[in-house]
């Protein structure tokens, strides 16, 4: 059983295009993670929210968790090729200690 | 970069062998994890450390077993490697700013094929 799932699995846009990742979960967190991972390498953080209903912008994207700290969702405004890669959400499971609880994961990818 | 390498970054082995991955890191965080990642599964925690010689299960240890002697170093071992073990392992470390941040910093990864 996947406690977060993502959605799209997929995402194939053109360059200035909007677009918007989900992270669902029936579980409480205490944080949500959200990582960009490129091909041949480790993932790297992004950004990290604690608070329900917080919104966190990085340049053009956009970071909501949700009020219930159940969900989250990533926005990226006219995306760019160097957008691309995959997307994880992870969180931190209210009493779950310093384990991250990863989603499946969305792969984006942008052309010119 | 936190400093995280992994050794080796790709290996090939047969069924039944045992395989050692080493994770080493310059940080100095006292929070270490091996994740392997699988297509459509995103990453799964396999075993951490929260300190030296302190480790625990993550949700998909069966197989692995883990030693940390050092603070810098985490090994994964496959005791007797299985075609179902072909994944890219990641190690990672982490800080311990309070309970509700849990930054982790990955290593480039490595490529592990089981024939």
């Amino acid at each position: 059983t996947q406690l977060l799932e993502q959605s799209p699995q997929f995402l194939s846009i053109q360059e200035g295009e909007n677009l918007t990742v989900y992270c669902n979960s029936s579980s409480v967190f205490s944080s949500l993670q959200w990582y960009r991972q490129e091909p041949g390498e480790g993932p790297v953080l992004l950004v990290t929210v604690v608070t329900g209903g917080e919104v966190k912008k990085l340049k053009r994207l956009t970071f909501q968790f949700g009020d219930a700290r159940k969900d989250s969702s990533l926005h990226i405004t006219a995306a760019q090729p160097g957008d691309t890669g995959l997307y994880l959400c992870a969180g931190l499971l209210t009493g779950g200690g310093n384990k991250l609880t990863f989603g499946t994961g969305t792969q984006l990818k942008v052309e010119l | 970069d936190a400093g995280i390498t992994q050794s080796p970054r790709h290996k090939v082995t047969e069924t039944g062998t045992p395989v050692t991955l080493r994770c080493h890191q310059t940080e100095n965080h006292r929070y270490m994890y091996w994740y392997r990642q699988d297509p459509g599964h995103g990453l799964r925690l396999i075993h951490y450390s929260y300190g030296v010689k302190d480790t625990d299960k993550g949700e998909v240890s069966d197989g692995y077993s883990v030693s940390r002697s050092k603070t810098e170093d985490f090994l994964l071992t496959l005791e007797s490697a299985t075609s179902s073990q072909t994944s890219v392992y990641f190690c990672a470390t982490g800080t311990s700013g309070g309970i509700s941040y849990n930054e982790q910093f990955f290593g480039p990864g490595t490529r592990l094929t089981v024939l």
